[in-house]
């Protein structure tokens, strides 16, 4: 089954612990994006990436770090979380190329962070 | 990306069809209309996508203006698993720079299905 995942789907930390939200996808797209959704707010995206080593900030990327070694994964990474990064996170992929329908993403089911 | 203007909330009846509306006055030429729904923060869902043409598949239709500035998702038998915040988005596919692949989602039309 076509599906993007995420891990954990809870988690609660404190200030200042390190952590990573790992995301995978097995639709060998090349596209991957990070958000993060907040009440009132809306999604809101961190980063993405166009393919492998190839990152990129989207419009709230402060306090977030990303890599993509290889193409199915593209963790996020918390270096210093802090209480206002307590927030759902949603990772997405996108297939590329030409003749393939764009823009449409798949979700995975999301992360739910507090950060104390 | 063109901004996309929907109302905040919409209710429907079991079994009847959800019309929901979106404008997109500002549109541009190569702007495609998508549609996404999220069902209690779960990851949002595609739906379907068009760009002048209507467009049906086998979960909703979609009907655009002539004119493009504005577009109707028709849920055409709703059931109480339709209830799900719904989002029309507007975007230039694979746009260059830092618009690549982002969708900006808005707030959105929460839909209530009633049985």
């Amino acid at each position: 089954e076509a599906q993007v995942t995420q891990n954990p789907r809870y988690l609660i930390t404190v200030t200042g612990k390190k952590l990573t939200v790992t995301c995978s996808q097995n639709m060998n797209h090349e596209y991957m994006s990070w958000y993060r959704q907040d009440p009132g707010l809306g999604l809101r995206q961190i980063y993405y990436s166009m393919n492998v080593e190839v990152t990129d900030k989207g419009d709230v990327p402060e306090g977030y770090k990303v890599s993509r070694k290889e193409k199915r994964n593209f963790p996020l990474i918390l270096e210093s979380p802090s209480p206002n990064q307590t927030s759902l996170y949603f990772c997405a992929s996108q297939r590329e190329g030409a003749g393939v329908a764009k823009n449409i993403q798949y979700f995975g089911a999301g992360t739910r962070l507090s950060v104390l | 990306d063109a901004k996309t203007t929907q109302p905040p909330s919409m209710d429907c009846a079991e079994g009847r069809a959800a019309n929901l509306p979106c404008n997109h006055s500002t549109i541009s030429g190569n702007e495609y209309v998508y549609w996404y729904r999220q069902i209690h923060s779960q990851g949002p869902q595609y739906i379907i996508h068009g760009l002048k043409n209507n467009e049906t598949n086998e979960m909703a239709s979609l009907i655009i203006t002539e004119d493009r500035k504005s577009s109707t998702l028709i849920l055409p038998h709703a059931t109480l698993r339709d209830t799900a915040v719904y989002y029309c988005i507007v975007s230039v596919p694979n746009a260059g720079g830092t618009s690549y692949g982002k969708l900006t989602f808005g707030q959105g039309t929460i839909l209530t299905v009633h049985p």
